[in-house]
């Protein structure tokens, strides 16, 4: 099946710091991605949706001035979380489709803690 | 806002019994799919069922699904150990595979 990539793993910070996470397809080319968060033993909440070359589509609630996604290949997506606090630890998940499918390949996921 | 609600929430079974895992959702759909998602990982797609379909089986796993109930069954058959992870169900409408998943099912089985 085809390979979604996250980087990194795992990423502990500061306060009021920023934080990069990369999400990349490995053996297809992701026309759309999607970042998640999901908070300890709840399910995933969408975030945005981002297509290659274009701006992302935030859903309601999601400050896209404090998470900012550029999906600027078809291969990579980042999710940039801004002057990052507390309350915006989780686990951050990706998943990328192709054209032809409606299936997701997820990514393993990054655990952001933020001291 | 939550599309799928899974139920049960938690469910605990001895290996090589069966696992029934239950969602129901709200509004009309095109698909339906199932994901597997172990602990601190990343989610395994299971399966997809269209809106069209009925039942769909795959290996140990049998889905159904009832438009007319607006819910699915994910059916897990003489289950393992390894089987032990969080089961979600996500329906998407069309529209750029947008998906909404369910709170998800915590499955324990115990060798």
């Amino acid at each position: 099946g085809a390979v979604v990539s996250q980087h990194p793993s795992w990423v502990i910070c500061k306060s009021g710091t920023s934080v990069k996470i990369e999400c990349r397809s490995l053996d297809f080319q992701a026309t759309t991605m999607f970042w998640y968060r999901q908070f300890p033993k709840q399910s995933l909440m969408l975030m945005a949706t981002s297509n290659e070359g274009s701006k992302a589509t935030y859903e309601q609630g999601v400050e896209k001035d404090k998470f900012l996604i550029n999906h600027a290949s078809l291969t990579l997506s980042t999710l940039t979380v801004t002057s990052a606090h507390p309350e915006d630890s989780s686990f951050y998940i990706c998943s990328a489709s192709g054209n032809s499918s409606y299936e997701q390949y997820f990514g393993p996921g990054t655990r952001l803690t933020v001291t | 806002s939550q599309q799928g609600e899974e139920d049960p929430q938690a469910l605990s079974i001895q290996e090589g019994e069966n696992a029934t895992m239950n969602c129901s959702y709200k509004t009309s759909i095109n698909n339906l799919q199932w994901y597997r998602q172990n602990s601190g990982r990343g989610l395994v797609h299971l399966i997809l069922i269209r809106s069209n379909e009925r039942e769909k089986h795959s290996g140990r796993l049998r889905v159904t699904l009832d438009t007319s109930k607006k819910s699915s069954s994910l059916l897990i058959t003489a289950s393992r150990a390894a089987d032990t992870a969080s089961y979600f169900c996500a329906t998407d409408s069309g529209g750029y595979q947008k998906v909404t998943f369910g709170i998800g099912t915590k499955l324990q089985v115990i060798p």
